[in-house]
């Protein structure tokens, strides 16, 4: 079965500091990558995706990602971190044939100390 | 476009009761999505429709839960009774799903969700 893995549970970080989120999916074939960011009391909302072409994909407020195929890995990056990305940041894959379902990984906390 | 619209935004009920939450998905979108959202079990998909259909129901977590998409426009989430474990936020999602393999439409569109208390 597909599944995504989502390697911290809760990260703590200083403003500037810089960010990756580990995120590893378990699927040989075609698949779609997306991160989600849901900001507390809030929806999910989208931050990225990829699909095809250029592995490194930027997002918005600054957020990149890089799909390693070889990897099995789509970790989020950001440069410097700022305390408005105070959020929980969420891994997702839709595999080939799926109809469109995303299959999530447990989520990342992430906690950015002014 | 407005977005996915859900109601009501906050239900507070009594254990026993019947509780009805309601989806309006994206217009144009042909997949709906049912989430439920705990501190203890995180993310969890319920049930997924694609054109009205169910496709998956195997994250219902039991009887007293059911789904129904009468139309294109409008999902509903029922659960009867309700219990105080069902105390959650739930979340519906819609996205277009085509037969391309890779397809830039597949993102989900969340909607604000519905804080469900059982007291």
């Amino acid at each position: 079965a597909q599944s995504v893995s989502q390697h911290n549970h809760h990260v703590i970080l200083s403003e500037a500091a810089s960010l990756e989120l580990g995120c590893n999916y378990s699927y040989g074939g075609t698949v779609n990558l997306f991160w989600y960011v849901q900001y507390p009391g809030q929806h999910l909302q989208l931050l990225l995706k990829y699909f095809s072409g250029d592995p490194l994909v930027k997002g918005i407020k600054g957020f990149e990602a890089e799909f390693i195929k070889s990897k099995f890995s789509f970790n989020l990056r950001k440069p410097s971190v700022q305390w408005s990305d105070t959020a929980e940041y969420f891994c997702a894959v839709n595999a080939g044939g799926s109809q469109g379902n995303l299959i999530f990984g447990k989520g990342t906390k992430l906690s950015v100390k002014p | 476009d407005a977005g996915v619209i859900q109601s009501p935004r906050h239900e507070v009920t009594e254990m026993g009761q019947e509780v009805t939450l309601r989806c309006k998905p994206i217009s144009g979108h042909n997949s709906l999505f049912w989430y439920r959202q705990t501190m203890m079990r995180g993310l969890e998909l319920l049930i997924y429709f694609n054109n009205n259909v169910p496709i998956d129901d195997s994250g219902m977590p039991e009887d007293r839960f059911s789904a129904k998409m009468p139309n294109a426009s409008f999902s509903t989430l029922k659960i009867q009774p309700s219990e105080p474990r069902d105390s959650a936020v739930y979340f519906c999602a819609s996205s277009f799903w085509g037969l391309s393999r890779v397809s830039p439409h597949n993102e989900q569109f969340f909607g604000p969700g519905t804080r469900l208390t059982v007291l």
